[in-house]
């Protein structure tokens, strides 16, 4: 295990399509967390999981936007709807912690582009 | 709730020239802090963190002490190179995750 993983790494779609996208954790990683990031900004906290249960959602920027950790492994972000406001840098990231939040290892982001 | 103020960028320094790229956070309780990097084209590193009151982290010729009496964190080298060209970020975390400012551009030039 190399680090976190994430897929697709780019995704073009319609405004008005569902997109979906997967993040791999460390593996002996409890928590994990999804970002945002456009241009110029930088990641901007949507959720996060400890486990499979999701701890923190209120940050999520519409009810469009929803993700999982069904079996406290990887994550999907789903994006209903899509908006040419979404289109970002997606990130995702875990890390091991109990408590307090520590350092976090960050994949390497899905880009996505709604035309 | 928690934020983080950074210099604005961009800035661009001739090889072997001193950085210092000033942070200051406002946090609840007592958080840790990081800086974190994003070279051209690759996702986050965590370049150096300080989880108490006069910590220092340091790595890759990169320092910078926890001071909670400023509430500040700033990042300094010495002598920087063309490779640390990137966007570096500071990033106050504790009871609520990572919160980032907007980064700071560094160009060095040869």
């Amino acid at each position: 295990d190399t680090g976190v993983s994430q897929n697709p790494r780019h995704k073009i779609t319609k405004r008005g399509q569902n997109v979906t996208f997967r993040c791999d954790p460390i593996s002996e990683h409890n928590r994990l967390y999804w970002y945002r990031q456009t241009l110029g900004q930088g990641p901007e906290f949507l959720t996060y999981f400890q486990n499979e249960a999701q701890l923190e959602k209120s940050r999520l920027l519409s009810d469009r936007f929803s993700a999982e950790r069904p079996k406290g492994s990887f994550s999907t972000l789903e994006i209903q709807r899509t908006e040419q406001g979404d289109s970002a840098m997606y990130l995702c990231a875990s890390s091991f912690d109990a408590g307090r939040h520590n350092e976090q290892f960050f994949g390497p982001g899905t880009r996505l582009t709604v035309l | 709730g928690d934020s983080v103020t950074q210099m604005e960028g961009p800035v661009t320094l001739s090889e072997e020239a001193f950085l210092t790229i000033n942070c200051t956070y406002t946090a609840t309780g007592y958080p840790s802090l990081f800086w974190y990097v994003q070279y051209p084209g690759e996702g986050l590193q965590l370049l150096l963190k300080a989880t108490k009151a006069d910590d220092k982290g340091s790595n890759k010729g990169f320092e910078a002490t926890y001071r909670k009496e400023t509430t500040s964190f700033h990042l300094e080298k010495g002598s920087v190179q063309v490779s640390d060209s990137a966007v570096y970020f500071c990033a106050p975390s504790g009871n609520t995750p990572l919160v980032f400012g907007k980064g700071t551009r560094l160009s060095v030039i040869a």
